[in-house]
């Protein structure tokens, strides 16, 4: 159980546009999910805390206007880069878990950003 | 603010036992994560210790001490296969944060 789908697995994109990235529980309800970017053999980084029905809550450095997180359901949580540029490419990787399990949250599969 | 740290790289002999170190500080602990990732994979979840002692799952260990704020991944029997990054995480409050990750490499 608790598994978590990411999609699109990798993008390419053009400077100025902009990517959304999904995260989905298949098989759980997800009240809050997790965004982290991850630059080549270095740590995850957490970016925002996605909470459905509000408004994410993002670590400190992380531009909100960038960076868009919509948790619309108990489901689904989006990350969208806008107006991307070449730095903004990275491994971005989602992570939930059950309500009651705060421990061994599931990651996504992640999505492989390339902005050219 | 929150800190973890963990050796950047360790190197161990295929069949052998290695332990991998990871010290926190952060406030409103709730317990401490380990995770493998593999190169261009995401993160999956080995073990998790809330209270202090070792947790065993096969051939991986983890150990925690609160008072230390530190604990362990202990592998035995290395196979090829577990060259991998591990990285500990600590759940502060509603969020987990991760280390900067080891990378293990183990030579046949």
């Amino acid at each position: 159980g608790a598994v978590v789908s990411q999609h699109p697995s990798w993008v390419i994109c053009k400077s100025g546009t902009s990517v959304k990235i999904e995260c989905r529980s298949l098989d759980f309800q997800a009240t809050t999910m997790f965004w982290y970017r991850q630059f080549p053999k270095q740590s995850l980084m957490l970016m925002a805390t996605s909470n459905e029905g509000s408004k994410a809550t993002y670590e400190q450095g992380v531009e909100k206007d960038k960076f868009l997180i919509n948790h619309a359901s108990l489901t689904l949580s989006t990350l969208t880069v806008t107006s991307a540029h070449p730095e903004d490419s990275s491994f971005y990787i989602c992570s939930a878990g059950p309500r009651d399990r705060m421990y061994g949250y599931t990651f996504g599969s992640g999505t492989r950003l390339t902005v050219v | 603010g929150q800190s973890l740290e963990q050796p950047s790289e360790v190197t161990a002999v295929e069949g052998a036992i290695v332990q991998i170190n990871c010290t926190y500080q952060t406030s409103g602990f709730y317990g401490l994560s380990w995770y493998q990732q593999h190169d261009g994979g995401a993160p999956t979840f080995l073990s998790y210790n809330a209270l202090d002692g070792l947790e065993e799952t096969g051939r991986f260990s983890s150990f925690l001490s609160r008072s230390d704020s530190y604990g362990y991944l202990l592998l035995q029997e290395l196979q090829m296969k577990d060259s991998a990054s591990y990285f500990c995480a600590v759940r502060e409050w509603d969020k987990i944060i991760f280390g900067k990750g080891t990378r293990l490499h183990i030579l046949p």
